[in-house]
């Protein structure tokens, strides 16, 4: 596609509930992150994908986040057991392996845990 | 411990005057650093960006400044335009892998370009 398409653009849940947030990156595209931005603050990296596999999960913060891409596109991050602090904006981006243009990001998906 | 600092949380300009954004680093190791913009309720979106083995890099009315002994950029936008109004975050990476290794982001900055 045109750009990174994530959705839900908005999610509400309740606290405990399990979420998934799905990212389409751009087409080519082998690189793929998970970004989480509360607010106030700048995006907070989460994992980074090469492929299919997890290259780095270093930014995620706890058990009951986890993130697949079984094909080397879609992407999906997954929280279990919501908490209110998890409430925050999702931010994927995509990339090629290498090159100076930086990612591009996808619009988000606001997660509400009430 | 916040590595990538925006001490600015906002700015204010006149259209046709420049915008200066500052931010400070303190990681010696970070080797590449990137701007994006940010407008409400969109993803950020990559500006410019300089590779730590460079001072300035420009393009068109935006020039980033490295000063790698300060441990400080600043990105200049000139001259600016109310379209330019937007949130704008220094980010950087470490380890080689340019602008498509994980990146630590600042806290933005907020500029408003009156008219």
């Amino acid at each position: 596609g045109a750009g990174v398409s994530q959705t839900p653009s908005n999610k509400v849940t309740e606290k405990g509930k399990y979420v998934e947030l799905r990212c389409d990156p751009i087409s080519g595209h082998t690189a793929l992150y998970w970004y989480r931005q509360s607010l106030g603050q700048g995006p907070e990296f989460l994992i980074y994908f090469q492929g299919t596999g997890a290259a780095d999960d270093s930014g995620l913060p706890n058990d009951r986040f986890f993130a697949v891409r079984p094909e080397g596109s879609v992407s999906t991050l997954k929280i279990q057991r919501t908490e209110r602090g998890d409430s925050a904006v999702y931010l994927c981006a995509s990339s090629r392996p290498a090159g100076a243009g930086g990612y591009t990001f996808g619009s988000g998906t606001r997660l509400t845990v009430v | 411990d916040q590595q990538v600092k925006q001490n600015s949380p906002s700015l204010s300009v006149q259209e046709g005057r420049i915008s200066i954004l500052n931010c400070d680093y303190t990681n010696s190791m970070f080797d590449y650093f990137l701007w994006y913009k940010k407008y409400p309720a969109e993803g950020p979106t990559f500006l410019i960006s300089i590779s730590s083995i460079k001072d300035k890099n420009e393009d068109g009315r935006f020039t980033v400044f490295l000063n790698k002994s300060a441990k400080h950029l600043s990105l200049h936008i000139v001259p600016s335009q109310p379209g330019d109004s937007a949130v704008y975050f220094c980010a950087a990476s470490g380890t080689g892998g340019g602008a498509t290794n994980k990146l630590i982001f600042g806290t933005g900055t907020l500029l408003a370009v009156q008219p």
